[in-house]
């Protein structure tokens, strides 16, 4: 009940396509939905988060999408750039001091 | 700066010796956290403190140890007891209330010889 599931686990895009990465959970305690962007040998920082009281949140070329009864929530890449080839992870977590759980991660290559 | 500094970026050790892998915030954050990435598992949870002199284990805490004396510094050990230590290690601080956000550190890549 404490995993989180994303997919792919690589994707290949060409420069000004759509990127879309999923990610699916168990517990229904879950409360904290954030995506994690990280560029080879550096930590990763966090690109964008979601509560589940919205369906939807947009920053600049970067969509999530939640389905709360699907217990699913989606990174959409809009105008995906070579510049945006990282690693991406989905996360989870409940309450405010709760640990995150980490999904196992989608490498992006994004090509000119 | 405000951040999370990791030290040393890359980290050589003999089988059977134990290592220290260090973590410093100024951001004045009361969590701190430690994950072990491996290519292909994601991060997995190693040990987390909410608070001063005191920590709990994570999903993968045998053969490594923690101590949190102050609130800015969260060494990690890895002891002889971990059997398969080389992975790249990162540390993570947030807020302890009304914040779920994490930041990292730039990481250290611990490689047994």
């Amino acid at each position: 009940q404490q995993q989180v599931k994303q997919s792919p686990q690589s994707l290949i895009v060409q420069k000004g396509g759509i990127s879309i990465i999923n990610c699916a959970y168990e517990n229904t305690a879950f409360d904290y939905f954030p995506w994690y962007q990280q560029f080879p040998g550096k930590g990763p920082a966090l690109l964008i988060a979601i509560r589940p009281d919205v369906s939807e949140k947009k920053e600049g070329r970067f969509t999530i999408s939640f389905n709360k009864s699907a217990k699913q929530f989606s990174l959409h890449i809009m105008d995906s750039q070579p510049g945006d080839s990282a690693t991406y992870f989905c996360a989870a977590s409940k309450g405010n001091t709760d640990k995150l759980i980490f999904g196992t991660g989608t490498r992006l290559q994004v090509f000119p | 700066d405000g951040g999370i500094t990791q030290s040393p970026k890359y980290l050589f050790r003999k089988e059977g010796q134990n290592v220290t892998l260090s973590c410093e915030q100024n951001l004045n954050h009361d969590a701190m956290y430690w994950y072990r990435q491996d290519p292909g598992q994601g991060l997995r949870l190693i040990y987390y403190s909410q608070i001063v002199n005191d920590f709990q284990k994570g999903d993968i805490a045998e053969g490594y140890s923690v101590s949190r004396e102050k609130k800015e510094s969260f060494p990690l050990t890895v002891t002889s007891a971990q059997k398969n230590p080389t992975a790249f290690y990162l540390c993570a601080s947030k807020l302890a209330a009304n914040n779920n956000e994490q930041f990292f550190g730039p990481g250290t890549r611990l490689t047994v010889l």
